[in-house]
């Protein structure tokens, strides 16, 4: 089946960028997301990109996505402390269904 | 104002009992979902419905049974509740179904489950 994969931990100063990476398996992946997670709080859309595009920017997220190593990638430049958060990678897969990653922990360090 | 509220947030109970979690939305989306996010907070979806109509169905027990009285409201009922059950459960909802274009979910805040 699918599958999705993340690196658990990430730490990083303040101000510096933050780099999160997934994996995926299915090629036929049409939208992939990353997803935010606060603590005690349900999931928040960040981003997304559609598959036939390999860069997104907004603000101060961009998003890579190299298809055919199936990687996919989210730089948060000049990262604050309020970015502590669990991120999720998700594709949408052949049959519609969000597979989601098992999230990375940032942590920002004053 | 909240968009997607889910009822109660915590919920302790003993094994081999009947719970029910309840989701509304308000945003008047036409399609919802439940998620179930273990200890390591893996996040599988077990249940779609678009307009009352049940369109993801993962295979989970026949104990979970979702309900949809309107499609503003998607409700979760676990009979025979066990120890596995244990995990946070997450509602979403999105504009249109899973099929059509980026299709962003918003998401509830959660209940979490506790079976002792």
């Amino acid at each position: 089946g699918e599958d999705v994969e993340q690196s658990l931990f990430l730490s990083v100063r303040e101000g510096d960028s933050s780099v999160i990476n997934c994996t995926y398996t299915d090629s036929s992946s049409t939208y992939l997301y990353w997803y935010k997670q606060e603590p005690g709080a349900g999931l928040q859309l960040l981003t997304y990109i559609f598959s036939n595009m390999d860069m997104k920017q907004d603000q101060r997220l961009t998003v890579l996505l190299n298809k055919k190593d199936k990687h996919l990638s989210l730089r948060i430049a000049d990262t604050q402390t309020g970015d502590s958060a669990i991120y999720f990678c998700a594709e949408k897969d052949s049959s519609y269904k969000l597979i989601f990653g098992s999230g990375t922990r940032l942590l920002v360090r004053p | 104002d909240t968009a997607v509220s889910q009822t109660p947030k915590y919920l302790v109970t003993q094994m081999g009992n009947d719970k029910s979690i309840k989701c509304e939305q308000n945003l008047g989306h036409d399609t919802m979902y439940w998620y179930k996010q273990d200890s390591k907070k893996f996040l599988k979806i077990m249940f779609s419905y678009n307009n009352k109509e049940l369109i993801i169905n993962e295979t989970v027990p026949n104990r979970f049974s979702p309900k949809s009285p309107d499609k503003a409201h998607l409700n979760l009922h676990i009979n025979s509740l066990e120890l596995g059950d244990s995990a946070v459960y997450f509602c979403a909802s999105s504009q249109d179904s899973a099929t059509s274009g980026y299709n962003e979910q918003f998401f509830g805040p959660g209940t979490r489950l506790t079976v002792l």
